[in-house]
């Protein structure tokens, strides 16, 4: 399976603890996507990263919120102290850079869904 | 700033009639333009995209032609199928910007 994946794909958690999710991009994309999506509509950003860097963050992520691509395949988003409003389901997607592969589009995964209870 | 409208569902069509579903954009200039969909319980899918204005995306019997003097990018479909049930997502990007934004998805069902 080359596509984009994710783990995991369901975690419930308690208000409170901490929570990783993981996502492994497609390997020759250098553009990774972080979005959160809530019932009823539509993906919102996060962050995005160029190879390792983080080059981005959505007002949206929080200072409980953080991000990395160490060596610039895989990426991890960790939420701190969770909040019910936390809940959500969390999208990866990864692109070729589009200032070199214009109109490029993105590979979404199947997403983390966060319940927090 | 830029962003995607949608028109709001959620829509329920008998199987073989036709499909709309409207899309609107603003932004400044000519951002490229795609059509999402997404299965229940699964991740987003490219359906199609269209990247300069009059260009027609078309896959699995959907089209959208990209047009700038509207701003619109609507889907259409000749004939569904109850395998085209899902929500469906409209969005634009920019080669030099830094990410793709979404309208909030029309819901589609189609039943037999």
């Amino acid at each position: 399976d080359t596509g984009v994946s994710q783990d995991p794909r369901h975690k419930i958690t308690k208000r409170g603890q901490n929570v990783t999710f993981r996502c492994d991009p497609i390997s020759e994309h250098n553009r990774l996507y972080w979005y959160r999506q809530t019932l009823g509509q539509g993906p919102e950003f996060l962050t995005y990263f160029q190879n390792e860097a983080q080059l981005e963050k959505s007002r949206l992520l929080s200072d409980r919120f953080s991000a990395e691509r160490p060596k610039g395949s895989f990426s991890t988003l960790e939420i701190q102290r969770t909040e019910q409003g936390d809940s959500a389901m969390y999208l990866c997607a990864s692109s070729r850079d589009p200032r070199e592969f214009f109109h490029t589009e993105a590979f979404f995964g199947q997403g983390t869904r966060l319940t927090v209870v | 700033g830029n962003s995607v409208t949608q028109m709001e569902g959620p829509v329920t069509l008998s199987e073989e009639a036709f499909l709309t579903i409207n899309c609107t954009y603003t932004a400044t200039g000519y951002p490229s333009l795609f059509w999402y969909v997404q299965y229940p319980g699964e991740g987003l899918q490219l359906l199609l995209k269209a990247t300069k204005a009059d260009d027609k995306g078309s896959n699995k019997g959907f089209e959208a032609t990209y047009r700038k003097e509207t701003t619109s990018f609507h889907l259409e479909k000749g004939s569904v199928q109850v395998s085209d049930s899902a929500v469906y997502f409209c969005a634009l990007s920019w080669n030099t910007g830094n990410q793709f934004y979404f309208g909030t998805g029309t819901s589609l069902t189609v039943i037999p």
